[in-house]
């Protein structure tokens, strides 16, 4: 596609709910981000893939928080259990580089309010 | 640890107004620095970025200057419009180690 999707763009869930966010990166990315952005923050990295391997999950705040991309393209984020402290926007990045010193596309996000 | 520190907004500008925007960082390496701006509803563009000391990164008329004795990376534009109103986020990334260290972001209001 032309640009970074995903879905759904907004999403309210109750307490103790599973939630799953997914991510369309351009295609041919070869590298995918999941960063976490409170409101009035700056995003925080959560996790990062190359293809389909998980290389750093060092920013995912507990074992609640899970992600996959098993073909290498989508990527799905999975909160478990959902907190009050999980609302936030949860913004997907891909690029067609390992490294990051060419900049990342980003989505527009999906804002999570739990209540 | 890496961190970045930009200036509490809100910025209030008239247009044509010069606008200077302050980011500092700390980092353990040697980072990569990239300026990205988020409009209303919108995700975060790449808007300029250095990757070594002195480099000028350019772009829609923003610029922003490697200082590595300072440690500092701020954001200029000559005479900004009702246009360039969004958030501004500085940030750095270091090689070897692909996510971005975000700073808080400033919020740009300029006013016809």
């Amino acid at each position: 596609g032309a640009g970074v999707s995903q879905s759904p763009r907004y999403k309210v869930a109750k307490r103790g709910q599973d939630v799953a966010l997914r991510c369309d990166p351009i295609s041919g990315h070869v590298s995918l981000f999941w960063y976490q952005q409170a409101l009035g923050q700056g995003p925080e990295f959560l996790t990062y893939f190359q293809n389909e391997a998980q290389l750093d999950k060092s920013g995912l705040p507990s074992d609640r928080f899970f992600a996959e991309r098993p073909e290498g393209s989508v990527s799905t984020l999975k909160i478990q259990r959902t907190q009050q402290e999980d609302s936030a926007v949860y913004l997907c990045a891909s690029s067609l580089f390992l490294e990051g010193n060419y900049g990342y596309t980003f989505g527009s996000g999906t804002r999570l309010t739990v209540v | 640890g890496n961190s970045v520190t930009q200036m509490e907004g809100p910025v209030t500008l008239s247009e044509e107004a010069f606008l200077t925007i302050n980011c500092t960082y700390t980092a353990t390496g040697y980072p990569s620095l990239f300026w990205y701006v988020q409009y209303p509803g919108e995700g975060l563009q790449l808007l300029l970025k250095a990757t070594k000391a002195d480099d000028k990164g350019s772009n829609k008329g923003f610029e922003a200057t490697y200082r590595k004795e300072t440690t500092s990376f701020h954001l200029e534009k000559g005479s900004v419009q009702v246009s360039d109103s969004a958030v501004y986020f500085c940030a750095l990334s270091l090689t070897g180690r692909r996510a971005l260290t975000f700073g808080s972001g400033t919020r740009l209001q300029v006013q016809p």
